[in-house]
Order: C-alpha cells, then structure tokens, then sequence
C-alpha cells in the first residue's frame, strides 16, 4: 500500500466546471502539504503550500487540509482548456525529510 | 532565470553503458535530491543531498551514483544501464527547512 493513495483518473470535466482533486495518507509524520502541476513532457510545477488545517486560496485554486482525517483536497474553480495536466499531491515526511508524492490524477478540461 | 535545470533533455543509449545526468540550482537551497518518474507518472525519491552531503539513499542499486561537487550541483551517474532504467529523472531543490522543492524538466533516459 502507497503512503499517499490518489486517484489516478482521468478526470473529464467541461470548461468551467469546479474540480475537486483529493489525497489521503496514512502517516502522522506527513506535516507539510503541496499540490503540483505538471503538463506533459514537463516538470512538476508547485500550485499550492500549506501546513494547517483548513483552507488556502489563491485564484481560481483552494488547497484544503484535514489533518485529523488525513486528508487533502484541491479545487479548480471556473476550469480552463489549458488546466489540463496530472495533479500531484506531495506531503513532506518530517521524520525521513523527504517529499513523497501521491500517484497524480490526470484532468482534461474540454473546451 | 532558470531555477534548477538539468542536462540533457534527452538521453537514449544502449544497455550496458554508462551515462552521467547533470543538474544545477541557482536558489541558493541547501537540499537537492534526486527522483525517478516511471511510466505511470509515480515519483519516487532515489536520493537526497544536504550541503553536498548524502542524506537519503532509497534503496537504489548500487549502479546509481549520485555526486555532489558543491551545494548548487548535484550529478547522477549510471554504471551498466538496464532496459528498467528507462524513465524521467527529475532534480529538485529544497530550501533549508520543511517546505516544498522546486524540480527541473527532467530528462528522459532511454535504455535500448
């Protein structure tokens, strides 16, 4: 069993749609929590940091954390064409300090 | 300004060889590491280096050697490449404390 379980999709949504993008784990060492975005051929890409419970936003995108439920959420609000990319989730192992990424979800957002 | 970058792009060579993967950062971060991407788009962590030290070694065969000259540097290098060795490797950078790093595009090794 991964530490980090992510749907891998894909996820098929219309331009416009509200996108939820969600990660559960596992492990209490998990404290620090980041979503990346990478398009093809291209590297991962930070979207989104945060350490607390609760939300964070920045335009169209909201990070949610539920650290009692371990659990973490992101959402695309108004989705365009050219959000279309695998969503990585990574959280930060404060015990082995390292970064451990969820499996990615693949989203197409069509026109 | 590109933040970390890596070369080549590209790398495809034949099983048996060895090949060398560079990587740079201009961040000033302490920490690099070395990822793995396989085909289904999995990230795993092979290395990690603090201050040109060895901080994490995940289990990586021993072919793997990464090499750290300075803390804005860190190489890879592959002894006698297997055709399982085909994959994207990233390089990121890390600032000091807990937080996230920052990745390269990558290069894609291709073992024929």
């Amino acid at each position: 069993q991964k530490e980090v379980e992510q749907d891998p999709g894909p996820l098929s949504v219309p331009e416009g749609a509200i996108v939820s993008l969600n990660c559960t784990y596992s492990n209490s060492a998990f404290q620090y929590f980041m979503w990346y975005r990478q398009y093809s051929r291209k590297g991962p890409e930070l979207l989104m940091y945060t350490y607390s419970s609760g939300n964070k936003e920045d335009g169209r995108f909201t990070a949610q954390v539920d650290k009692s439920s371990k659990y973490i959420s992101l959402f695309i609000r108004d989705s365009q064409p050219s959000d279309s990319a695998t969503y990585l989730c990574a959280m930060f192992d404060t015990g082995f300090q390292k970064l451990v990424f969820g499996t990615g979800t693949r989203l197409l957002v069509s026109p | 300004d590109t933040a970390v970058s890596q070369t080549p792009k590209y790398l495809v060579t034949q099983m048996g060889n060895d090949k060398s993967i560079k990587c740079e950062q201009n961040l000033g971060h302490d920490t690099m590491y070395w990822y793995k991407q396989d085909s289904k788009k999995f990230l795993k962590i092979m290395f990690s280096y603090n201050n040109k030290e060895l901080i994490i070694n995940e289990t990586v065969p021993n072919r793997f050697s990464p090499k750290s000259p300075d803390k804005a540097h860190l190489n890879l290098h592959i002894n006698s490449l297997e055709l399982g060795d085909s994959a994207v490797y990233f390089c990121a950078s890390k600032a000091g404390q807990p937080g996230p790093a920052f990745f390269g595009q990558g290069t894609r090794l291709t073992v024929v």
